[in-house]
């Protein structure tokens, strides 16, 4: 069945720099556009970017753009999340989540913990 | 950015009773809407899509209705799995964005 496998998450000190990977398995990986999404601790869900399934498109939201990069290697069925200049507030479980053909998220990753702290 | 309001944000109800969370857009989002359900400690789970199409594997006893702006999950006859966090989310738009969360407690 469809897997996605979230790692490179870990404690990092403010202003410092961190990256995701989300590994997929037993679907096309090509075929379908990716979304990342997070949680902070006790609080609710917040949509963070998505790449088109060729990485020609690409949108954030307004708390990391500029921040973070979204990307994907097709060769390697992985999607990748390039956080910089991280903040206090961007502690959270970082989920990716694969867009099905109806537009929503089908298949979401176990998330892997990011926190921002000195 | 659309806004997505739920309520009530705490819903304490029984096994068996029907239960129904509401979700408002700041605008309308035709039926681009899907409702998620997440445990503690793990992903969400889809289980609405376009508003009110049921996703594969999903319960019957899951419905969802609504276009526009106003829309609603209900739960016909609640069971013990079902207690859980649910939320809505719409998809009409960049940047997506997710209601607050509707939390199902036991009574």
């Amino acid at each position: 069945q469809v897997q996605l496998v979230e790692s490179g998450g870990g404690v990092v000190q403010p202003g410092r720099s961190l990256r995701l990977s989300c590994a997929a398995s037993e679907f096309t990986f090509s075929n379908y556009a990716m979304h990342w999404v997070r949680q902070a601790p006790g609080k609710g869900l917040e949509w963070v970017a998505v790449i088109s399934y060729d990485g020609s498109t690409i949108y954030y939201a307004d708390a990391v753009k500029g921040r973070y990069t979204i990307s994907r290697d097709n060769s390697k069925n992985t999607l990748y999340l390039q956080m910089n200049s991280l903040r206090p507030e961007d502690t959270a479980v970082y989920y990716c989540a694969r867009r099905n053909y109806s537009g929503c998220l089908d298949y979401w990753g176990q998330g892997t913990l990011v926190t921002v702290s000195s | 950015d659309i806004q997505m309001t739920q309520s009530p944000s705490t819903l304490s109800a029984s096994v068996g009773d029907r239960v129904t969370i509401t979700c408002r857009a700041s605008q309308s989002i035709s039926s681009w809407l899907a409702w998620y359900q997440q445990k503690a400690g793990k992903a969400p789970k889809l289980l609405i899509y376009k508003a009110s199409s049921l996703e594969s594997g999903v319960p019957s006893r899951f419905s969802g209705s609504g276009s526009g702006t106003e829309f609603t999950l209900t739960i016909s006859s609640l069971q013990p799995d079902d207690f859980a966090t649910y939320y809505c989310q719409q998809y009409n738009s960049y940047p997506w964005t997710f209601g607050q969360g509707t939390k199902v407690e036991i009574k």
